[in-house]
């Protein structure tokens, strides 16, 4: 079965840090890969996905995530967090073909320190 | 375009009684998924549509459990009876028939069962 760990639950950063988020996942075959975040009273909203080709893939506010195939990750990071990243993030993964059924991991809680 | 919307945006019932959650997807999207959040654990998968057709119903947690999407609009998720366990933020969220297409998620209704 699929599953998505997320090792870091609780991160506190000051601004201007540099910023990496662990995911890893479990499945056999191929698949999707996905960050989520949910700012504070939002909903979750796609911060960046990949689906094939370049495994470096860049999202929205300077986010980039590296899927590595052979550790079956697909970290997060960002060179310099603002105040405004403070939010939830979720890896996610589905299965490139079949019934796409999402997987979250557990979420990692960021907090940037103005 | 309009977001995906859940209600209520809360509910607080007592062990025992019913409660029905509501989704209203992005119109035109043929998908909806139900997960639900139990505080500090994974986003966990309960259900996917495709239509009005349950695609995939592998994480419903039991039969106290009921998922619709009449006429392959809106959906209802009804908790009958209810029990401790079930309190946690359940999450819609709908995509496009494209596989490629990300979630889109509404906020969540936060269940609380005393």
């Amino acid at each position: 079965a699929q599953s998505v760990s997320q090792h870091n639950h609780h991160v506190i950063l000051s601004e201007a840090a540099s910023l990496e988020l662990g995911c890893n996942y479990s499945y056999g075959g191929t698949v999707n890969l996905f960050w989520y975040v949910q700012y504070p009273g939002q909903h979750l909203q796609l911060l960046l996905k990949y689906f094939s080709g370049d495994p470096l893939v860049k999202g929205i506010k300077g986010f980039e995530a590296e899927f590595i195939k052979s550790k079956f990750s697909f970290n997060l990071r960002k060179p310099s967090v603002q105040w405004s990243d403070t939010a939830e993030y979720f890896c996610a993964v589905n299965a490139a073909s079949g019934t796409y059924k999402y997987i979250f991991g557990t979420g990692t809680r960021l907090k940037v320190l103005a | 375009e309009a977001g995906v919307t859940q209600f209520p945006s809360h509910s607080v019932i007592e062990k025992g009684q019913t409660v029905t959650l509501r989704c209203d997807p992005i119109s035109g999207h043929d998908n909806l998924y139900w997960y639900r959040r139990v505080m500090g654990k994974e986003i966990k998968f309960l259900l996917h549509f495709v239509k009005e057709s349950k695609q995939d119903e592998s994480g419903m947690p039991n039969n106290r459990f009921l998922a619709e999407r009449t006429g392959g609009t809106y959906s209802t998720l009804k908790v009958q009876p209810a029990e401790l366990e079930d309190s946690g933020v359940y999450f819609c969220a709908s995509r496009l028939g494209n596989n490629n297409s990300p979630l889109h998620f509404g906020n969540g209704t936060r269940l609380t069962v005393t």
